[in-house]
């Protein structure tokens, strides 16, 4: 079954602590995206990922980071977490030629930072 | 600034009815333009497209309107059905990256 998943899909940790979401796509696509989901603000990409070793900022990059060693995994790393953090995480990948738009995603990530 | 707004937070509507889902956007670049659906505790999944070379474009029961002069979306479902309840978001933007609205929280009563 073709999808994108993430994992843990719920995580409740205390500042500064250290985390990393995983996020992996059986689906060859070449691009990733992280995005977070805030009450009326929709989602807001933090990173892409055009290809392996080809990673960009988003729209909100401030405090996360990324890393593409592989074409299948994206994991995203919070170094030291605030609670502004707090969000919804969703991981999502595509083509990146034909229907390049239509991204999938995966089934999302709750994080609470205390 | 917000590229990609929905005005309207939430909407019900009868079953059986039509549901007109709004959309506005500021960037006139845009070439793409795409509605997703999403339901509580999942992922976005994709509905529909339009590309900004048409004006219209049909998948079943849904239907995308693209009015350029007035940098105008919608989205219309007809008839409405309860498994239609869900949160919709419009997005455009690149390859590179989607910039998505707040999202519309659409409600069918039975």
């Amino acid at each position: 079954e073709a999808q994108v998943t993430q994992n843990p899909r719920y995580l409740i940790t205390v500042t500064g602590k250290k985390l990393t979401v995983t996020c992996s796509q059986n689906m060859n696509h070449e691009y990733m995206s992280w995005y977070r989901q805030d009450p009326g603000l929709g989602l807001r990409q933090i990173y892409y990922s055009m290809n392996v070793e080809v990673t960009d900022k988003g729209d909100v990059p401030e405090g996360y980071k990324v890393s593409r060693k592989e074409k299948r995994n994206f994991p995203l790393i919070l170094e030291s977490p605030s609670p502004n953090q707090t969000s919804l995480y969703f991981c999502a990948s595509s083509f990146t030629s034909g229907r390049a738009y239509e991204q999938y995603f995966g089934p999302g990530t709750r994080l609470t930072v205390t | 600034d917000q590229q990609v707004k929905q005005n309207s937070p939430s909407l019900s509507v009868q079953e059986g009815r039509i549901s007109i889902l709004n959309c506005d956007y500021t960037n006139s670049m845009f070439d793409y333009f795409l509605w997703y659906k999403k339901y509580p505790a999942e992922g976005p999944t994709f509905l529909i497209s339009i590309s900004s070379i048409k004006d219209k474009n049909e998948d079943g029961r849904f239907t995308v309107f693209l009015n350029k002069s007035a940098k105008h979306l919608s989205l219309h479902i007809v008839p409405s059905q309860p498994g239609d309840s869900a949160v919709y978001f419009c997005a455009t933007g690149s390859a590179r990256q989607l910039t998505f609205g707040s999202g519309t929280q659409l409600t069918v009563l039975p």
